[in-house]
């Protein structure tokens, strides 16, 4: 069955380390995003991919840093310029047009997700 | 900047019933797509609904249908018939020419039985 996997599912990070989450797709679409879920709060975009060895900033990009090797994988590393990286986060991904173009009416798909706290 | 805004932070519906959960959104731009989403306590998130704004047709699966107010801005998610697995927290989102999508503060909902 085609998905998204997010790995792992619960995350520890001591301070001043770096960590990475990874975010796995194989429903062959070029657009990836990272999302940050906050209690309270709907989702927040921090980066997005529309096509590989290409991404931009979302909302809240600052302390996080990604990239896009590869169509199938959009690893998100959480830097310890990131002062409260405590939060759920969600990889998601989406068709586009072929050249790179978002559709706006494609729907994402979304992974199950990594929590992940503060040692 | 496009927002999204659900005002109800909670609510409670008695299994069998129908529920409606409130979003108005705010926008310039005249195309669009708005999108509910449902998130369970396994916190995957699925997409329950899709409405167009260029459609004046109201979306509908099965149990759950919108009610899609395009000059008042309101984005409102039907469920008839509530069952128990219809608990969780749910999502409006707004999709426009960036196509980055912008969601809402979410809403608890919780199915009595």
């Amino acid at each position: 069955d085609g998905g998204i996997t997010q790995s792992p599912k619960y995350l520890f990070r001591k301070e001043g380390q770096n960590v990475t989450l990874s975010c796995e797709q194989n429903l062959n679409h070029d657009a990836m995003y990272w999302y940050r879920q906050d209690p309270g709060q709907g989702l927040r975009l921090i980066y997005y991919s529309q096509i590989v060895n290409d991404f931009q900033k979302g909302d809240i990009a600052e302390g996080y840093s990604v990239s896009r090797e590869k169509k199938e994988s959009f690893p998100l590393t959480v830097t310890s310029a990131q002062k409260n990286p405590t939060a759920f986060y969600l990889c998601a991904s989406s068709l586009t047009s072929g050249t790179g173009v978002l559709y706006s009416n494609q729907p994402q798909h979304f992974g199950d997700g990594t929590r992940l706290s503060i040692l | 900047a496009q927002t999204v805004t659900q005002s109800q932070p909670e609510m409670s519906v008695q299994e069998a019933e129908t529920v409606t959960l409130s979003c108005t959104y705010d926008t310039s731009e005249s195309d669009y797509y708005l999108f509910w989403y449902k998130q369970p306590p396994s916190r995957q998130m699925i997409l329950v609904i899709r409405q167009e704004a260029y459609k004046q047709q109201n979306a509908t699966e099965n149990r759950f249908s919108v009610n899609f107010q395009k000059a008042a801005k309101s984005f409102s998610l039907k469920i008839s018939d509530s069952q128990l697995g219809d608990a969780a927290m749910y999502f409006c989102a707004y999709t426009g020419a960036n196509s980055k999508l912008t969601f809402g503060k979410g809403i608890t909902l919780s199915v009595r039985p």
